[in-house]
């Protein structure tokens, strides 16, 4: 059975860095475009960032622009989110997803930002 | 970026119900949405693409149709496991984006 797990999410000061990994099994990530979708508490879903399978495209929305780095690890079968200069509103379930437009999501790591 | 606006933002109706949900976008995304579930504290499910293509496993009572701006989302015989949150998204420009969510609960 494909399924995505995402950890590396916790409690970080406003200014502070994490990063997010995102491990697929059952499934060749390799082959796949990956995105990051997140969710503020109570809010509804926004895309973030997607990479094409050999990492020579990537494609991110603009409040993350310059902050936030999508990579991957296909010999990991790994997907990751650097996030610099984190910011209060980047409070949220983060989450990883298969595909352009996502077929298979994980269950999502939250991230809180605060002091 | 392309603003996806989803109708009604939640809607009340019975188990057996017809349930349509519309998502307009404000400029033309030919066929290149999507639909999405969230159940309470669960993370999305994908239920359809390229407007009306259903993703393995997803039964049959719904559909989708649309083209251009004007999309929607149709769930015949309303089933207690659909009472959730629908998304709709557009990835045809980027950044691609989310309509709000339309909550459908018990009547």
């Amino acid at each position: 059975e494909a399924q995505l797990l995402e950890s590396g999410g916790g409690l970080v000061q406003p200014g502070g860095s994490l990063r997010l990994s995102c491990v697929g099994s059952g499934f060749t990530l390799s082959t796949y475009w990956m995105t990051w979708v997140r969710q503020a508490p109570g809010k509804g879903l926004e895309w973030l960032a997607n990479i094409k399978q050999d990492g020579s495209q990537k494609y991110s929305v603009d409040s993350v622009k310059g902050r936030f780095t999508i990579s991957r690890d296909n010999a990991k079968n790994s997907l990751y989110l650097q996030m610099n200069s984190l910011r209060a509103d980047d409070t949220a379930l983060y989450y990883c997803g298969r595909s352009h437009v996502v077929d298979l999501w994980g269950q999502g790591t939250m991230v809180t930002v605060s002091s | 970026d392309i603003q996806m606006t989803q109708s009604p933002s939640s809607l009340s109706a019975s188990i057996g119900d017809r349930v349509t949900i519309t998502c307009r976008a404000s400029q033309d995304i030919r066929n290149s949405l999507a639909w999405f579930q969230q159940r309470p504290g669960k993370a999305p499910k994908s239920l359809i693409y390229a407007t009306s293509t259903l993703q393995t496993g997803v039964p049959s009572r719904f559909s989708g149709t649309g083209s251009g701006t004007d999309f929607t989302l149709t769930i015949t015989s309303l089933q207690p496991e659909d009472f959730a949150t629908y998304y709709c998204q557009q990835y045809n420009i980027y950044p691609l984006t989310f309509g709000g969510g339309t909550k459908v609960d018990i009547k």
